[in-house]
């Protein structure tokens, strides 16, 4: 079945470490998203991609960065620059950048500073 | 600036009432809106979409939501609540252009009481 693949569900991270998030899609779906979940927040947009090797930042960018080398996947680094990285994260994609695509989501990513 | 608004943090609801969800849009061109749902831990799975026509759209799992141009406002709404129905709902909007995404609001908590 298509989908999009989040790994892992979970993930624990030391202060000042980076870590990356995958986002994997078998949709053909050309253009991918990383938004950021916190409580009563609802999803806020850190990263997207129209195409492969082009990435535009969102609205909270700032301590976060991607790469999209292929047009299956869309990781994305927590670095040591985000203060507050605790959160929930979904990776979503849509059949093009165009007008009214509606997107599908992947099941998350929970990361924990400890 | 493009936003949507969900009033409501949280809902309680009787199981077998109705219910209905609220969304305010703003959007300076003609919306794509979107309702979307979440359970706890999960992705979001969509459950309607309006792209153009007629204004009573029909969803998954007995949604349906109503746009109503001269209020700005795409409600959800069901006719008899199911205690699997709890879960988290996100109302959307857009994208209208190539190179942006979707807006999320904050979210509402449906909570359903038996």
């Amino acid at each position: 079945d298509g989908g999009i693949t989040q790994s892992p569900k979970y993930l624990f991270r030391k202060e000042g470490q980076n870590v990356t998030l995958s986002c994997e899609q078998n949709l053909n779906h050309d253009a991918m998203y990383w938004y950021r979940q916190d409580p009563g927040q609802g999803l806020r947009l850190i990263y997207y991609s129209q195409i492969v090797n082009d990435f535009q930042k969102g609205d909270i960018a700032e301590g976060y960065s991607v790469s999209r080398e292929k047009k299956e996947s869309f990781p994305l680094t927590v670095t040591s620059a985000q203060k507050n990285p605790t959160a929930f994260y979904l990776c979503a994609s849509t059949p093009g950048a165009g007008r009214g695509t509606e997107a599908f989501f992947g099941q998350g990513t929970r990361l924990t500073v400890v | 600036a493009q936003s949507v608004t969900q009033p409501d943090i949280h809902i309680t609801v009787s199981e077998g009432a109705s219910l209905e969800l609220r969304c305010n849009y703003s959007y300076g061109a003609t919306p794509y809106l979107f309702w979307y749902v979440q359970s706890p831990g999960q992705g979001l799975q969509l459950l309607l979409k309006y792209f153009s026509g007629d204004t009573l759209v029909q969803g998954i799992k007995g949604f349906e939501a109503e746009f109503k141009r001269s209020q700005s406002s795409f409600n959800l709404r069901k006719p008899s609540v199911h205690w699997s129905d709890a879960a988290e709902y996100f109302c959307a909007v857009g994208p209208n252009q190539a190179g942006t995404a979707l807006i999320f609001g904050k979210g509402t908590t449906l909570s359903v009481s038996s």
